[in-house]
């Protein structure tokens, strides 16, 4: 069929909970990977990174999880407020090349 | 520092004319991209900049995209001539020595071509 464009994941919690947005990434080499998030109408702003030599890594509420096995890496937000809704993306690296974004989580934050 | 600086915030053109975008990477950065975000696609690089001198354009759809980074201050994004499927929001970001935490985005252009 013809595509008609992305379908951005969504995710809608209620404000104050904690919010859990995951992430694939398919190349096994990738050791550096790292958590944007994009409000409407700006650029992407990076969140937290980790290295593949760890696999969590924590931030001002927010924690990351990095699985290599399952080549798997989740964004924890604790206490999530309304300023957190957007469009977070993860992009992962491999040494001596350029980053590479998944297609982004749509977060929504219900008051 | 002010950050990534773009311009023009918006631009509206019609089919065929020429549109230059415009970025100001933050100074000191020694890397510089280019990207475009669309429904379609989501974020794809287009180019990228080392010290100056391009590295890597093979993103740029085809030879009506070019890119110039005359200083490293400095970097324009024509396309010539334009047309609607290039209708999308075009970010430039810039970073030290190529780690990715140091990626930083300018708020992107919104390109609309009619």
């Amino acid at each position: 069929g013809e595509s008609v464009g992305l379908h951005l994941p969504t995710l809608s919690v209620q404000e104050g909970d904690n919010s859990i947005i995951n992430c694939a990434y398919s190349n096994s080499a990738s050791d550096y990977f790292i958590w944007y998030k994009q409000e409407s109408g700006k650029g992407p702003q990076f969140i937290i990174d980790i290295r593949s030599n760890m696999d969590k890594r924590q931030g001002q509420r927010v924690t990351v999880l990095l699985n290599k096995t399952v080549k798997h890496l989740s964004l924890q937000i604790a206490a999530t407020q309304p300023g957190d809704s957007a469009v977070y993306f993860c992009a992962d690296q491999t040494s001596g090349s350029r980053l590479t974004f998944g297609e982004g989580t749509q977060l929504t934050v219900n008051p | 520092d002010a950050g990534v600086i773009q311009s023009p915030r918006h631009e509206v053109t019609e089919m065929g004319q020429e549109v230059t975008l415009r970025c100001k990477p933050i100074s000191g950065h020694d890397y510089l991209f280019w990207y475009r975000q669309t429904m379609m696609r989501g974020l794809e690089l287009l180019i990228y900049f080392n010290n100056n001198v391009p590295i890597d354009d093979s993103g740029m759809p085809e030879d009506r995209f070019s890119a110039k980074m005359p200083n490293a201050s400095f970097s324009t994004l024509k396309i010539q001539p334009s047309e609607p499927r290039d209708s999308a929001v075009y970010f430039c970001a810039s970073s030290f020595e190529d780690r990715a935490h140091g990626y930083t985005f300018g708020s992107g252009t919104r390109l609309t071509v009619v």
